[in-house]
């Protein structure tokens, strides 16, 4: 079982539509939670970045955090074809030493005009 | 105001060659972090390095790879012996400083092994 599992899609949704992306995870240490969105042929580009439980918002991007659960949510209001990417989530514990991220496999979007 | 810098973006290698990737921090960043994305998976951590120290290796292979991050230059990441299998996109990130700082990747390198 990996450690952060997220569905490789692809998810397909009109223009307009609430985007729901979501990653589960095992390992309970995990304190820090990202999304990254990763366009074709590009390095990931940091979308949200959350420490523990709680809702994060930035404009129309909302990161979700259950850590009961260990299960972690990214939403999309009003989703635009430039938001059609590959989205990954991604994890760390807190540690002095350094941020060394476990990553999902990541979510391929595809919002259609 | 540039980001982090990685070049080639691109690079060929026949099996048995060495490659050399490099990666140039964002401004008044001193960490540096290598990760690979193998085809249809995830990134994986290989190695965590601050100027002139290698911090953590722990995803490292434990042949044929090593990096460094020297005080003057760029950080490289040195394949050696290169097999199909090393085929991949190569991300450096780079951070501010240590800890649970953000970190801000760069366009990548794609090693294709012939």
């Amino acid at each position: 079982q990996k450690e952060v599992e997220q569905d490789p899609g692809p998810l397909s949704v009109p223009e307009g539509a609430i985007v729901s992306l979501n990653c589960t995870y095992s390992n309970s240490a995990f304190q820090y939670f990202m999304w990254y969105r990763q366009y074709s042929r590009k390095g990931p580009e940091l979308l949200m970045y959350t420490y523990s439980s709680g809702n994060k918002e930035d404009g129309r991007f909302t990161a979700q955090v259950d850590k009961s659960s260990k299960y972690i949510s990214l939403f999309i209001r009003d989703s635009q074809p430039s938001d059609s990417a590959t989205y990954l989530c991604a994890m760390s514990i807190s540690n002095n030493a350094g941020n060394m991220l476990t990553f999902g496999g990541g979510t391929r979007l595809m919002v259609k005009p | 105001n540039a980001g982090v810098m990685q070049n080639p973006r691109h690079l060929v290698r026949r099996r048995g060659q060495e490659a050399r990737l490099r990666c140039s921090p964002m401004k008044g960043h001193s960490h540096v972090y290598w990760y690979r994305q193998l085809p249809e998976e995830g990134l994986k951590f290989m190695v965590y390095l601050q100027k002139e120290n290698i911090i953590d290796e722990s995803g490292m292979p434990k042949e044929r790879f090593s990096a460094e991050f020297p005080k003057e230059g760029p950080s490289i990441l040195r394949i050696q012996q290169v097999v199909r299998g090393d085929s991949a996109a190569y991300f450096c990130a780079s951070s501010r400083a240590g800890g649970n700082e953000k970190l801000f990747f760069g366009s990548g390198t794609q090693l294709s092994v012939l």
